[in-house]
């Protein structure tokens, strides 16, 4: 099993509707997790912590459930900007970060 | 504002020749990352070190090298460049539970 595995996509959502994506990770022991946004194999910029109780930055909520070792992004009413590659990390307890291969997002008008 | 940098931006080598890709961070981060990221293959951890002198090996490492003799720099040598190894190279720095930041890239191209 891959440590950290994500839908590769691409979703293709029209503009102002919601998307989510899962993200789930094979070791009980990781400590911190994140999302990242990449655009054309610029690098990746942080988009947001993950934390257990849920968090929500504008219209993106993340969510992470140890239980069941995935966590979650959603982006609400989607625009045109969000079109990216949405990658998954995870740092273990030895601080190593993996990253997902990432889900591509494609917006459209 | 401190960052991280990386140089070259592009390089074009000839096979069986030493390349060494430079990243310098002013986070003053003790642990420092070297990823490849190829079409298909998203990122790839080479090498990583969580401080000075410290060197780890990451799921491909074959045909790469790292030294850490300072907390700012860690260089990235491929010891004989072959084709499989033009890619984009993306080196990160992170403090112990947080995210990483990433320099801008270097691409390698092989011939």
């Amino acid at each position: 099993r891959k440590e950290v595995e994500q839908d590769p996509g691409p979703f293709n959502v029209p503009e102002g509707a919601t998307v989510a994506f899962n993200c789930t990770y094979s070791n009980s022991a990781s400590q911190s997790f994140f999302w990242y946004r990449q655009d054309c194999r610029k690098e990746p910029k942080l988009l947001m912590s993950v934390y257990s109780s849920g968090n929500e930055d504008g219209r993106f909520t993340a969510q992470l459930n140890r239980a069941s070792q995935y966590i979650s992004l959603l982006i609400r009413d989607s625009k045109l900007s969000d079109s990216a590659t949405y990658l998954c990390v995870v740092n273990g307890r030895d601080d190593k970060i993996i990253f997902g291969k990432g889900t591509r997002l494609h917006i459209l008008p | 504002d401190a960052e991280i940098t990386q140089s070259p931006r592009h390089k074009i080598t000839e096979t069986g020749r030493q390349v060494t890709l430079a990243c310098h961070q002013t986070w003053n981060h003790n642990n420092m990352f070297w990823y490849r990221q190829d079409l298909g293959h998203g990122l790839r951890l080479i090498h990583y070190s969580y401080g000075v002198q410290d060197t780890n090996k990451g799921e491909v490492s074959d045909g790469y090298s790292v030294s850490r003799s300072n907390t700012e720099d860690l260089p990235l040598t491929l010891e004989s460049a072959a084709s499989s190894q033009t890619s984009v190279y993306f080196c990160a720095s992170s403090s112990p539970g947080q995210g990483a930041f990433f320099g801008q890239g270097t691409r390698l191209t092989v011939v």
